[in-house]
């Protein structure tokens, strides 16, 4: 089991910005999935090991942005222009070379967007 | 990309099978071998108990198992458990890079 620790939970109003955090052991394939309150996880994008590579999800282009610091092998979930519908559990998963499947979780970091 | 289709809620008794289906089209589901399922139980964090429709992870009982026919992955859980007791999510690869979860289904052990 390879741990993956997120940042805290956040609430913040609609329109506004926030970045969530996810400390990986390196050079891993990693994911976001969100989870709504009561809802089913939802797939949101992968970021390459190097951080050189990034797809998302066509609902999440143009709003949200993955980054990652190498140097700190930490992957980054930049949301902006948050709406209500953005409230949800974010999850970091770990994809192990290229499997095609989440092998590890993180956490779970909260946000609240509310006014 | 529209989730995949599962059933809403499946229940069984200790001891009993189980199987969940979860379909999608030949871009995700039908094209490849890259369906996994998750197991999330109340209030934790989603875990992996089969990758390439049926392959366990260490330490995952072999009373879960796997299938795909055509663009129809299934899931099912032999000499079902209160533990079992859960909800489930497939995922797949998508042909075009993405991937994919499905609806979720909700089980209940009776």
């Amino acid at each position: 089991q390879v741990q993956l620790v997120q940042s805290g939970a956040e609430v913040t109003k609609p329109g506004a910005s926030l970045k969530v955090s996810c400390k990986e052991p390196g050079l891993n394939w990693m994911h976001w999935v969100r989870q709504a309150p009561g809802q089913g996880l939802e797939w949101m994008g992968v970021v390459s090991p190097p951080g050189t590579w990034s797809l998302l999800a066509q609902k999440f282009r143009g709003r949200f942005t993955m980054t990652k610091d190498t140097s700190t092998s930490t992957v980054y979930m930049q949301l902006t222009s948050l709406t209500s519908d953005d409230t949800a559990v974010y999850y970091c998963a770990r994809e192990e070379e290229t499997t095609k499947k989440f092998d590890d979780w993180g956490q779970g970091t909260l946000v609240i967007v509310s006014s | 990309q529209s989730a995949l289709t599962q059933p809403a809620s499946v229940s069984g008794s200790p001891g009993q099978s189980i199987t969940i289906s979860c379909t999608g089209t030949s871009n995700d589901v039908g094209g490849h071998q890259y369906v996994s399922w998750y197991q999330q139980l109340p209030g934790k964090t989603p875990k992996l108990i089969l990758y390439d429709v049926n392959n366990r992870p260490s330490g995952i009982p072999d009373r879960f198992s796997g299938s795909k026919s055509g663009n129809t992955a299934s899931l099912t859980v032999s000499g079902l458990q209160t533990e079992d007791e859960a909800d489930y999510f497939c995922n797949s690869y998508t042909t075009s890079g993405l991937y994919v979860f499905g609806t979720g289904t909700k089980v209940t052990v009776l």
